[in-house]
């Protein structure tokens, strides 16, 4: 089956850029999505991207495409405390576009 | 748009009852509901595709008679957990899936999640 991997952890300081990886197995993704959750709560989403794009960018949000290497990133850009969150990967997998779910990066920001 | 509600948001219950969850898309017609459940600190794991007026489609290893679901309107679909049992105790999030010409078209917006204690 599919295999999403992300990081666990990633520890930046307000302001810092913050960059989240994620790589994946199966390559015939049409759509790629980033969820985010905060601590009890359901997931919201935050951006995704288009497979025949390398890079899409949304106010601070920047999510690039390595489709050869199946490597996806979101980058979010002078991060705040409120940004502090778990992040999800997901790419969404044939003609009803499920999405399977990387483990999560948990995101502390420090102020 | 593209809010989607599930009810209640916790329950607490008697080993061996049934519990009973309503996920709602309130704004935008959903054809198709996905039911996860999440355990503390991992990640989601899909249990079944909902369509509506046709039955649900299970992943490998979710039992179906325990978990039921139905998928009555374009706008609600209902989880039902079957003779709970402390092992069930999970987060339970649905998310909905709207008709294409929104953004990121099959884009699934989740709903707030329900958190379930069987006792």
């Amino acid at each position: 089956g599919e295999d999403v991997e992300q990081s666990l952890f990633l520890s930046v300081r307000e302001g810092d850029s913050s960059v989240i990886n994620c790589t994946y197995t199966d390559s015939s993704s049409t759509y790629l999505y980033w969820y985010k959750q905060e601590p009890g709560a359901g997931l919201q989403l935050l951006t995704y991207i288009f497979s025949n794009m390398d890079m899409k960018q949304d106010q601070r949000l920047t999510v690039l495409l390595n489709k050869k290497d199946k490597h996806l990133s979101l980058r979010i850009a002078d991060t705040q405390t409120g940004d502090s969150a778990i992040y999800f990967c997901a790419p969404g997998r044939g003609a009803t576009n499920k999405l399977i779910f990387g483990t999560g990066t948990l995101l502390a920001v420090q102020p | 748009g593209a809010v989607v509600s599930q009810h209640p948001s916790w329950v607490i219950c008697k080993s061996g009852t049934s519990v009973k969850i309503e996920c709602r898309s309130l704004d935008f017609q959903a054809t198709t509901m996905f039911w996860y459940r999440q355990f503390p600190k991992q990640s989601l794991m899909l249990m079944a595709t909902s369509n509506e007026g046709s039955k649900a489609t299970y992943e490998q290893g979710v039992e179906k008679d325990k978990f039921l679901i139905n998928h009555a309107s374009l706008t609600l679909s209902t989880l039902t957990v079957t003779s709970a049992h402390p092992e069930d105790s999970s987060f339970y999030i649905c998310s909905a899936v709207g008709a294409s010409g929104r953004a990121g078209t099959d884009t699934q917006y989740f709903g707030p999640g329900t958190r379930l204690t069987v006792l």
